[in-house]
């Protein structure tokens, strides 16, 4: 079946620092590939989204592109702020009617002043 | 309002107890959704409904029971609660293929003594 595999966190950084979050996938067909976040005490909301191979999605300073040849999706930011910090998950929707979410096990990202 | 509601917020049971946890709407969609989220896993998908007659178990879905009242009703039941069901639940709805995302709720954090 479809799965999502992300990097083993949580992640620690500077202010100003490089990010970059791995996240793998495995499944049939052409799935739509998704970066959620969810702030402390808070839902999940999409961050950003690509539907097709090699698109780009881009949101809030963060990017992700959809490489089927690695069948990856990394997240990545040029400079992360305090705001940040928060706990991201790479997910995966098939591309059937009965398309699901399918999510990666999220990692915690925390941003030191 | 919110996109999606979830009621209550926070509830702590005992074992044995059967506890409702509701989720309502305002999309406009057909299909909603269940998820759970314990720590290190990510989130898991315990029942998912695609239109108000259809009803699917999810990947956990043992344990749990749901109801979808109408379009922009659904509620998950556990019918005798038990503490490996302490967790943060989930409900979420989507476009007819998932491919613009979900939305979520805000989450309801059951504890289960």
């Amino acid at each position: 079946g479809d799965s999502v595999t992300q990097m083993e966190g949580p992640v620690t950084l500077s202010e100003e620092a490089f990010l970059t979050i791995n996240c793998t996938y495995t499944a049939t067909g052409y799935p739509s590939l998704f970066w959620y976040v969810q702030y402390p005490g808070e839902g999940l909301q999409l961050l950003l989204k690509a539907t097709k191979a090699d698109d780009k999605g881009s949101n809030k300073g963060f990017e992700a592109t959809y490489r089927k040849e690695t069948t990856s999706f990394h997240l990545e930011k040029g400079s992360v702020q305090v705001s940040d910090s928060a706990v991201y998950f790479c997910a995966l929707s098939d591309s059937g009617a009965n398309s699901k979410l399918t999510f990666g096990k999220g990692i915690t990202l925390s941003v030191r002043p | 309002d919110a996109d999606v509601t979830q009621t209550p917020r926070n509830r702590i049971t005992k074992t044995g107890k059967r506890i409702m946890l509701e989720c309502s709407q305002t999309k406009g969609h057909d299909r909603m959704y269940w998820y759970r989220q314990d720590p290190g896993l990510g989130l898991r998908l315990i029942y998912y409904s695609f239109d108000v007659k259809d009803i699917n178990k999810g990947e956990i879905s043992d344990g749990y029971s749901v109801s979808r009242q109408a379009q922009a009703k659904f509620s998950l039941s556990l019918e005798s609660a038990i503490p490996n069901q302490t967790a943060l639940y989930f409900c979420a709805t989507s476009d007819p293929r998932g491919n613009y995302g979900y939305t979520f709720g805000s989450g309801t954090r059951l504890t289960v003594v």
